[in-house]
């Protein structure tokens, strides 16, 4: 069956531009995951939702980043303001269940310039 | 707080060689183990699991045991390939689920 997607593949933006990435999990798992990927920090945990609510958004770096997921399904991650440290690769994950494997998606490079 | 740690990179064998990457993990309770491998220019990918202690992962001739007495999950393979260069993360969730925890990643290079 289809892998997690994400979109787009590749953003570049201007500091201080707000961006959205949007996830599609894995059809019947019911809790999605962003991470973030970068040279300096490794593999960070954001935020997960099971279902529509997210029980633990404590990875969010600022309140410039927030989360959403509807019909628990599609989740958009949005930045606002963005600044250069923001650039790295964004990546989702699914699972059946918060204590199962997760499966990833294949990212979303953001460049901030 | 809940942390993994793997010995450091990179790594570089020959091909046919022995591996073992070392992973070491602090936990409350009882979490599951995971490696993940993350092939040059594509995502994530699970490699293997292990729920419980003494469980055995095993995939693609790769296998790591859950050691509960040395809190250790270390990846070991007996003859690599050219194609298992990559970066490998060992990993946890806690019995509470939610967020993987992961460590900072090994560089595997393999050379002919």
């Amino acid at each position: 069956g289809a892998g997690v997607s994400q979109s787009p593949s590749n953003k570049v933006t201007e500091k201080g531009k707000d961006v959205e990435l949007r996830c599609d999990p894995i059809s019947g798992h019911t809790a999605l995951y962003w991470y973030r990927q970068s040279l300096g920090q490794g593999l960070e945990f954001l935020i997960y939702f099971q279902g529509n609510s997210a029980p633990d958004k404590s990875g969010l770096p600022s309140d410039r980043f927030s989360a959403e997921r509807t019909g628990g399904s599609v989740s958009t991650l949005t930045i606002q303001r963005t600044q250069q440290e923001d650039s790295a690769v964004y990546l989702c994950a699914s699972s059946i269940g918060v204590e199962h494997e997760q499966y990833f998606g294949p990212g979303t490079r953001l460049t901030v310039t | 707080g809940d942390s993994v740690t793997q010995m450091e990179g990179p790594v570089t064998l020959s091909e046919e060689a022995f591996l073992t990457i070392n992973c070491t993990y602090t936990a409350t309770g009882y979490p599951s183990l995971f490696w993940y491998v993350q092939y040059p220019g594509e995502g994530l990918q699970l490699l293997l699991k292990a729920t419980k202690a003494d469980d055995k992962g095993s995939n693609k001739g790769f296998e790591a045991t859950y050691r509960k007495e040395t809190t250790s999950f270390h990846l070991e393979k007996g003859s690599v390939q050219v194609s298992d260069s990559a970066v490998y993360f060992c990993a946890l969730i806690n019995r509470q689920g939610g967020k993987l925890i992961f460590g900072q990643g090994t560089e595997l290079s393999v050379k002919p």
